[in-house]
């Protein structure tokens, strides 16, 4: 069956440095993959999408990598701030069902001053 | 979290109530979704509907029954709590696009005792 895996352990990292988050898929192959921000007590908030044929995409600090040879997604976050702080969920569509997507469990960033 | 709500946004339950979680958008999209999300287990799809009328099991549907009436709203009913339902439940919307975000709501945290 189809998995995805995030860093389980939670990322912890000083005001002014890169984050790096990893997504890593194991079964299939995603047409698309997709970033969300989500803060505690709240619903995951879409970032950034990125589809099979582009290496690279970004918007503004952030920057997401998509290797479909390795499946494996980056995530960076350049001049990281105390506001990046949050839970970042990596989704791939199932591919054939309709725009379903199957999330990763999320990483925990912390962004210290 | 703008243009999906959904009610209550706490519950207790006892097991073996029922109640029913409500969703609703306003933005006209076609494809609305229940996702449950526990601590280390990511967001899994309960139930979708592509559109109104339709509906779709996910993931995890057992113990769950849904309704959409109508375009603009899409119900999650619970007969039986469980403990194992205790939980954080999401609903989400996306436009008909299979690449298209999808815009989630602010959530509804349920305990079963």
């Amino acid at each position: 069956s189809q998995k995805i895996e995030q860093n389980s352990e939670a990322l912890n990292i000083q005001e002014g440095k890169t984050a790096t988050l990893t997504c890593n898929y194991t079964n299939y192959s995603p047409a698309y993959l997709q970033w969300y921000r989500q803060d505690p007590g709240r619903g995951p908030v879409f970032l950034l999408l990125i589809r099979e044929n582009e290496k690279e995409k970004r918007k503004e600090r952030l920057k997401v990598t998509f290797d479909t040879t390795l499946k494996q997604s980056l995530f960076h976050i350049t001049a990281s701030q105390p506001a990046d702080s949050a839970t970042y969920l990596c989704a791939l569509d199932l591919e054939n069902q309709g725009g379903k997507l199957i999330f990763g469990q999320g990483t925990e960033l912390s962004v210290k001053p | 979290n703008a243009g999906v709500t959904q009610t209550p946004k706490f519950q207790v339950l006892k097991t073996g109530q029922s109640m029913t979680l409500q969703c609703a958008q306003d933005m006209n999209h076609n494809s609305m979704y229940w996702y449950r999300q526990d601590p280390g287990m990511g967001l899994r799809l309960i139930y979708y509907s592509a559109s109104e009328g339709t509906t779709d099991k996910g993931e995890v549907p057992n113990g769950y029954n849904v309704s959409r009436l109508n375009k603009r709203e899409f119900s999650l009913r619970l007969e039986s709590a469980a403990p194992s339902q205790t939980s954080v439940y999401f609903c989400a919307i996306s436009p008909p696009r299979l690449t298209d975000t999808q815009y989630f709501g602010p959530g509804t945290r349920l305990t079963v005792l």
